[in-house]
């Protein structure tokens, strides 16, 4: 149990264009969502942390009208990169934490997005 | 606040050598740890974590971790290395368990040489 799916697991897009990222709990409900960047050889930097019904919570330096995040259910979160440029391209990784489940992250595979 | 550091960004291991990959916290509270292990392209996977209910914690694929509070470490192991072991290996720390913020080091590259 515990899965987490993001879909797409790869996107390319044009300089200027939006992408949505979906992230999924597949078979438990997930209060709390979590979204990671990645750049290449680094570690993850948390951007956002989104607990359902409510907004997200963006770490600093995050611009959240450029990244935005969604969490309308229990299953579903959703990271939008409006206006995406170049500097966008990252690996973008989500995870959630089951309720009530002891405090571990359960992560998706990533997205891979790449801005030309 | 919490951190962790990860000594050394690259460790090569031959093909049935100890593993050891090293992992110093900070933390303001008592920490929950964890090890992840990131393949190619793909999400992370956990290894093993702590929670303070024991200080050797086993977790899976053969790995353990020791939790020193004098040493503030917790350095993973694996006595034999194998092949499909080669990955980026993450720390991390939590305050909460990971309910909320996880705060992960910049990762080490484990190479196996065959």
């Amino acid at each position: 149990g515990a899965v987490v799916s993001q879909h797409p697991s790869w996107v390319i897009c044009k300089s200027g264009t939006s992408v949505k990222i979906e992230c999924r709990s597949l078979d438990f409900q997930a209060t709390t969502m979590f979204w990671y960047r990645q750049f290449p050889k680094q570690s993850l930097m948390l951007m956002a942390t989104s607990n359902e019904g409510s907004k997200a919570t963006y770490e600093q330096g995050v611009e959240k009208d450029k990244f935005l995040i969604n969490h309308a259910s229990l299953t579903l979160s959703t990271l939008t990169v409006t206006s995406a440029h170049p500097e966008d391209s990252s690996f973008y990784i989500c995870s959630a934490t089951r309720d009530r489940g002891g405090g571990e992250q359960y992560f998706g595979p990533g997205t891979r997005l790449t801005v030309t | 606040a919490q951190s962790v550091t990860q000594l050394g960004s690259h460790v090569s291991v031959s093909e049935g050598a100890l593993v050891l990959l090293r992992c110093n916290y900070s933390s303001s509270v008592p920490p929950y740890l964890f090890w992840y292990v990131q393949y190619p392209n793909q999400g992370l996977q956990l290894l093993l974590k702590y929670t303070s209910a024991a200080t050797l914690v086993k977790g899976i694929n053969g790995f353990e971790a020791e939790f020193k509070k004098s040493e503030t470490s917790f350095h993973l192991t694996k006595p034999s290395a194998h092949m499909s072991d080669a990955a980026e290996y993450f720390c991390a720390v939590s305050a909460d368990g990971g309910y909320q913020k996880v705060t992960f080091g910049i990762g080490t590259k484990l190479q196996v040489i065959p």
